[in-house]
């Protein structure tokens, strides 16, 4: 049983293309998170939901736009994609244990835009 | 600042000892982890030290934490080809309503049969 899955795996698309990535947990974890990895590896939090409310946004284009229809689902939508976009994108859950913030994530969607 | 650094890469040979080192620059962390990242998966929790232990043992891995030099190190004995991966170290803030991490810059390590 996967624990968090990701739709698709891979994304290929043009540049000012709209496009959307799908994330669900199966875990009753209560927050969700997007993370961005860029080719050197470096991983950057982009938002974060607890219950269905928004709880962090970094600095990140308000091209980009998350939605969480439910607590087990975070979608993240990007319009007028870009060149600078290209990354893999890892979703991530997680539930608060004694302080503990083990996350659990996803197996990444990997965007190139040509 | 919120800038969590590693070295880049570490290359050992199959039985030897690795380390990993960490620094971090929020003094006021109270959780710190390593993540594990296998080559096309997402990261896996490999362990975490609370911020007033300065070590914790888990089999194969042992973590040290320096709170005055804001230095973390995950030593793995007995290094194994499956240990491959890209490490992260990461810092969080308990307490918050955030349930944010840090993440490090990571580290490559390679492992030689």
């Amino acid at each position: 049983d996967t624990a968090v899955s990701q739709t698709p795996k891979y994304l290929v698309t043009q540049m000012g293309n709209d496009k959307s990535i799908k994330c669900e947990q199966n875990l009753g974890h209560d927050t969700m998170y997007w993370y961005k990895q860029d080719s050197k590896k470096f991983l950057k939090i982009m938002f974060s939901y607890n219950n269905k409310e928004l709880i962090i946004n970094e600095t990140v284009p308000n091209r980009f736009s998350p939605k969480s229809p439910d607590k087990a689902h975070l979608n993240l939508h990007i319009n007028s994609l870009e060149l600078g976009d290209s990354a893999v994108y890892f979703c991530a859950s997680s539930r608060r244990l004694a302080g503990v913030n083990e996350q659990f994530f996803g197996p990444g969607t990997r965007l190139t835009v040509l | 600042g919120e800038d969590v650094e590693q070295s880049l890469f570490l290359s050992v040979r199959e039985g030897d000892s690795s380390v990993i080192n960490c620094t971090y620059t929020d003094s006021s962390s109270t959780y710190l982890y390593w993540y594990k990242q296998e080559p096309g998966a997402g990261l896996q929790l490999l362990t975490y030290i609370f911020s007033n232990m300065d070590m914790k043992q888990d089999q194969r891995l042992t973590v040290l934490l320096n709170k005055k030099d804001k230095h973390l190190s995950l030593r793995i004995a007995d290094t194994q080809t499956g240990d491959s991966a890209i490490y992260f170290c990461a810092e969080s803030k308990d307490g918050g309503a955030t349930n944010k991490l840090i993440f490090g810059t990571g580290t490559l390590l390679a492992v030689q049969p």
